[in-house]
């Protein structure tokens, strides 16, 4: 129940397309839904987040699209460009306080120029 | 500027050595954690502490320590019991109700 699914592991997109990554869960105690993006030799960097009162939140070319009933979410990039290319991952926290983050395996992107 | 700074990036160990790696925020966040990543692989919780001189085990915890003496800084030592300690290092701090921030990671290296 603690565990966070995401697909597909690797996806390729050619550039100006969209990219899109799922996530699904099943503790229905998680709240927070936080997305990060990590480049080789780096450390993830958070790039998004929602919680589940609201369906969708965007930022620039980053969308979370958040479907409660289902227990699924999903990161969608619009306009896909090279710089892009890196793994992200999804992730999940609990609402009692001080609860820990589960994290999805992670999807590697490369958007082809 | 505020956030998380791992030491040092790169780090080898000879067989049978106990290794340090550093961790320090100034984020002010209480809960900090240590990750595990493989190439090609996801993260694994090594320990974690939510509040200073208190840490938990994770879910990959053998042979490895921690301590938490301040609430700025969560050191990992890597024992001669981690049999195999190859990998990426990444530290993480954050508040209790939000997001994680992660530092830049140390790759250790057995030699």
């Amino acid at each position: 129940q603690q565990q966070v699914k995401q697909s597909p592991q690797s996806l390729i997109v050619q550039k100006g397309g969209i990219s899109i990554i799922n996530c699904a869960y099943e503790n229905t105690a998680f709240d927070y839904f936080p997305w990060y993006q990590q480049f080789p030799g780096k450390g993830p960097a958070l790039l998004i987040a929602i919680r589940p009162d609201v369906s969708e939140k965007k930022e620039g070319r980053f969308t979370i699209s958040f479907n409660k009933s289902a227990k699924q979410f999903s990161l969608h990039i619009m306009d896909s460009q090279p710089g892009d290319s890196a793994t992200y991952f999804c992730a999940a926290r609990g609402r009692n306080y001080g609860q820990n983050f589960v994290f999805g395996p992670g999807t590697r992107l490369s958007v082809l120029p | 500027d505020g956030g998380i700074t791992q030491s040092p990036k790169y780090l080898f160990r000879k067989e049978g050595q106990n290794v340090t790696l550093s961790c320090e925020q100034n984020l002010n966040h209480d809960a900090m954690y240590w990750y595990r990543q493989d190439p090609g692989q996801g993260l694994r919780l090594i320990y974690y502490s939510q509040i200073v001189n208190d840490f938990q085990k994770g879910d990959i915890a053998e042979g490895y320590s921690v301590s938490r003496e301040k609430k700025e800084s969560f050191p990992l030592t890597v024992t001669s019991a981690q049999k195999n300690p190859t990998a990426f290092y990444l530290c993480a701090s954050a508040d209790l109700v939000t997001e994680a921030f992660f530092g830049q990671g140390t790759r250790l290296t057995v030699v």
